[in-house]
């Protein structure tokens, strides 16, 4: 069964510091793959997704995210944090294979970003 | 696009109580996916519709059934509530079947269901 494993419940950083918040699909095939963020009492908001084009997926909000079948990761970065990224974020995955899309959604990460 | 919708937004039930969560999904959306999201855990899948029939369920029982109705809005209902159903319930559309094409997935901001 397809299942996303993201490395790290909390990830406190400074701003302006890098951003990199991990993710680690298993999956047969290549799957679709996602990065949502979470806002307190909001529902998800899409920051990018890999649908099998290029590898390096550039998203909103400056966030970008490189799919690397070998490690089957699909890590999030952003080269300098803003206050306003602290969220929670989830990497989710889609194997296509079937008529509903379904997402498998990660743990998600907590993201603090300190002054 | 006026986005999707979902009332109520918290919700306070009792134990065996049944309840009934609504979503209005944007014109033109005829995919609508309904997921669970219990307290630090990432979403759940329970099943999605597409033009008012289920297309896919997920690892729910029975007593969580829905409904899709032609005016782009949609139910989710559960019965014999219990406390581990407790939970913010989101809601998810796409003009897509599957959600995976450029449209991907549009969420609500979901209801918080307590059970108590």
């Amino acid at each position: 069964a397809q299942s996303v494993t993201q490395l790290g419940s909390h990830v406190s950083v400074s701003e302006g510091a890098l951003v990199l918040l991990r993710c680690n699909y298993s999956s047969s095939v290549p799957p679709y793959l996602f990065w949502y963020v979470q806002y307190p009492n909001q529902g998800l908001q899409l920051l990018l997704k890999y649908t099998s084009a290029a590898t390096l997926v550039k998203g909103i909000n400056g966030f970008e995210a490189e799919f690397k079948k070998s490690e089957t990761s699909f890590h999030l970065t952003k080269p300098s944090a803003h206050m306003s990224d602290a969220a929670e974020y989830f990497c989710a995955a889609s194997s296509g294979s079937s008529n509903t899309g379904k997402l498998i959604f990660g743990q998600g990460t907590t993201l603090q970003v300190k002054p | 696009e006026t986005g999707v919708t979902q009332s109520p937004t918290h919700l306070i039930k009792t134990r065996g109580q049944q309840v009934t969560l609504r979503c209005s999904s944007q014109s033109g959306h005829n995919t609508v996916s309904w997921y669970q999201q219990a307290l630090g855990q990432g979403p759940q899948f329970i099943f999605q519709y597409y033009r008012e029939e289920e297309n896919g369920r997920g690892n729910f029982p029975p007593r969580f059934s829905g409904l899709q109705f032609p005016n782009y809005s949609s139910e989710l209902n559960v019965n014999a509530l219990e406390l581990d159903d407790s939970a913010l319930y989101l809601c998810a559309s796409s003009r897509a079947r599957d959600g995976l094409s450029n449209y991907g997935y549009t969420f609500g901001s979901g209801t918080r269901l307590t059970v108590v």
